[in-house]
């Protein structure tokens, strides 16, 4: 089971104010990263899909940035809206190719 | 355009019956995962199957549970007599590939939440 770990669990954010948050993984045996988006009683939508050290992928006001020889990526949501309130899930894939997920980062935007 | 399907959406069971867990994964998509969320924890990876064919069960418990994935039909969790402790949401995920192929992200369902009485 390899260690995936989110940070921080959960934060608030004043609408209209920019955050951003972390996925530390193994730096070792690196082979993709995906960040998913969960929203409250709907399933996780698949963000991105991340494969090469410092890749930045963005979609919309959300992108996102890789260092795989130190091991995290960063999530960054720029001016926030209601509407991103949701829980962010890291998972990282290793050369026995199974994602481990992270325990995720849960954003509450108030209005 | 169906996304990948989870039935029942709820299942309530007492100690000891049987829980089925029905998976259809999105049109094309061969591959097919199971995870588990147990309260207050992140989703937790169980097996992964490809039709007709488990290709890594490493996270799933040893007794009591199942999976398949029929070459016509939805993939089946299976969980014999259930107890208190396995009352969870259980998401299933497609791709058309595999985690080693093409870097395709998961398509998840709604998932199934279980709870044992």
């Amino acid at each position: 089971i390899l260690n995936v770990e989110q940070s921080p669990q959960s934060l608030h954010v004043q609408e209209g104010d920019s955050t951003n948050f972390t996925c530390s993984f193994p730096s070792s045996n690196f082979y993709a990263l995906h960040w998913y988006r969960w929203e409250t009683a709907k399933s996780p939508e698949a963000l991105f899909v991340m494969t090469l050290n410092g890749d930045e992928k963005k979609k919309g006001r959300i992108s996102a940035t890789l260092n795989t020889k130190e091991g995290y990526s960063y999530l960054y949501i720029k001016g926030s809206q209601p509407e991103d309130s949701a829980t962010y899930l890291c998972a990282f894939i290793g050369p026995d190719y199974k994602l481990s997920f992270g325990a995720g980062t849960t954003v509450t935007v108030r209005a | 355009n169906a996304g990948v399907m989870q039935n029942p959406r709820h299942l309530v069971r007492r100690r000891g019956q049987e829980a089925r867990l029905r998976c259809s994964p999105m049109k094309g998509h061969s591959h097919v995962y199971w995870y588990r969320q147990l309260p207050e924890e992140g989703l937790k990876f169980m097996v992964y199957l490809q039709k007709e064919n488990i290709i890594d069960e490493s996270g799933m418990p040893k007794e009591r549970f199942s999976a398949e994935f029929p070459k016509e039909g939805p993939s089946i969790l299976r969980i014999q007599q259930v107890v208190r402790g396995d009352s969870a949401a259980y998401f299933c995920a497609s791709s058309p590939q595999g985690p080693g192929q093409g870097n395709s992200p998961l398509h998840f369902g709604n998932g199934t939440r279980l709870t044992v009485t």
